[in-house]
């Protein structure tokens, strides 16, 4: 049974740094593409960024390019995502999320809060 | 870049069924997408993926009430014989190079 357990968020400070962990399971993750999607309060699913089985290629958003940075480590089964300089807009549920075929996210984790906020 | 438009609400009945719909950008008809649930204070669920001919594959476990369709531009998701626990955000996703869209998403309420 696929499991995905996001973990690393909190409340952060306007321009400070956060590191996003989900650790998997129930699966061969160094076999699967991977991602990270967002969903801020009362909005929709946003897709942030992918990194590959093997860690390249690797693409962001547009709207998060420069501050993110998606990583992944398959003898340990994880993923990562090291957000900086943060601002009030990035105050969101992150999700890890399984990529198929370059197309569908077809697993999900149960995300991890991240509060932007002084 | 392509661009997915989902009605914000949709409301039905208790055993009833719903038809919800995505509708892709013009130029961009021929692209399959998936349909995702989300519940409240849950992760999202991969329901299936539906292609442009309404061939569709399903996410492990999706009960067979859950159905997809295609026509045109449009892409939709039928669900029958509602259940409470089908109220949920119903979100639309496709993908191009380097970049994965979602729909606005559907509230459906179970009425």
């Amino acid at each position: 049974q696929v499991h995905l357990v996001e973990s690393g968020g909190g409340l952060v400070k306007p321009g400070g740094t956060l590191r996003l962990s989900c650790v998997a399971s129930g699966f061969t993750f160094s076999d699967h593409d991977m991602s990270w999607v967002r969903q801020a309060p009362g909005k929709g699913l946003e897709w942030i960024s992918y990194i590959s089985r093997s860690g390249t290629p690797i693409y962001y958003a547009d709207s998060v390019k420069g501050r993110l940075t998606i990583s992944r480590d398959n003898g340990k089964n994880s993923l990562y995502l090291n957000i900086n300089s943060l601002r009030a807009e990035d105050t969101a549920v992150y999700y890890c999320a399984v990529v198929r075929f370059l197309e569908v996210f077809d697993y999900w984790g149960q995300g991890t809060l991240v509060t932007v906020s002084s | 870049q392509v661009v997915l438009t989902q009605s914000p609400s949709a409301s039905a009945s208790l055993g009833a069924s719903v038809k919800l719909t995505c509708t892709l950008s013009s130029g961009h008809s021929t692209y399959a997408i998936a349909w995702h649930q989300h519940q409240p204070e849950k992760g999202p669920r991969f329901l299936m993926k539906v292609n442009s001919d309404g061939s569709r594959i399903k996410g492990d476990g999706i009960p067979d009430r859950f159905s997809g369709s295609s026509s045109g531009a449009e892409r939709y998701l039928t669900i029958s014989s509602l259940q409470s626990e089908d109220e949920a955000d119903y979100y639309c996703q496709t993908w191009g190079t380097d970049t994965w869209v979602f729909g606005g998403g559907t509230k459906l309420t179970v009425l």
